[in-house]
């Protein structure tokens, strides 16, 4: 079955960066591409940037561009998620989500990041 | 930016009611509308994408229905396990912004 193993909650300090992976097992993982998604402490999702597994251009939210970058790994079918010059206002849970035609198929248990000063 | 507008922001009902949650997209989207429920300390699950293609193993109580920029996410029968939050999505043009901001069903 489709399995997204995130890396472990992390501790950021403001203007540190953060690097999430996600790991894909269970599906061809040139198949489908893959969305990070956040939120916030008992807020809403907030779509972050989606990555063509299959070439290395990601597509970002305006709001993130220029601090956020999602490469991928095919040899170990791993998506990364790099967050920088963090902010306490990036303090959220972030989620790799599989997509399907657009939609988020399968969701990984997410990665909690806490930006602390 | 495409906004999206849930509504209502919360919903009070009870184990067997019929309810209906509404998504308004701010310019056509199509049928490029997918709807999720989020189960407290969970990720959120996907339930209906293309406006009303329900996704495998989902119960058929739950129905999606729309186009354009109205959309309704109908639960026909509440069972227990159906009271999170439910949240639309549109996935025509991507922004920040293409989530609702979620119904809670209590």
């Amino acid at each position: 079955q489709v399995q997204l193993v995130q890396s472990g909650a992390e501790v950021k300090t403001p203007g540190a960066s953060v690097k999430i992976s996600c790991k894909a097992t269970g599906y061809t993982f040139n198949s489908r591409y893959m969305h990070w998604v956040r939120q916030a402490p008992g807020q809403g999702l907030e779509w972050m940037g989606i990555i063509n597994p299959n070439v290395t251009s990601a597509t970002y939210a305006q709001r993130f561009q220029g601090r956020l970058t999602i490469t991928r790994d095919t040899s170990t079918s791993t998506v990364y998620m790099e967050l920088s010059s963090l902010r306490s206002e990036d303090t959220a849970m972030y989620y790799c989500v599989r997509s399907i035609g657009g939609a988020g198929e399968n969701w990984g248990r997410g990665t909690l990041v806490t930006v602390f000063s | 930016d495409i906004q999206m507008t849930q509504s209502p922001s919360t919903l009070s009902a009870s184990v067997g009611d019929r309810v209906t949650i509404t998504c308004r997209a701010s310019q056509s989207i199509s049928h490029w509308l997918a709807w999720y429920q989020q189960i407290p300390g969970k990720a959120p699950k996907l339930l209906i994408h293309k406006a009303s293609t329900l996704q495998s193993g989902v119960p058929s109580r739950f129905s999606g229905s729309g186009f354009g920029t109205e959309f309704t996410l109908t639960i026909s029968s509440l069972q227990p396990d159906d009271f999170a939050t439910y949240y639309c999505q549109q996935y025509i043009s991507y922004s920040a912004e293409c989530f609702g901001q979620g119904t809670k069903l209590e």
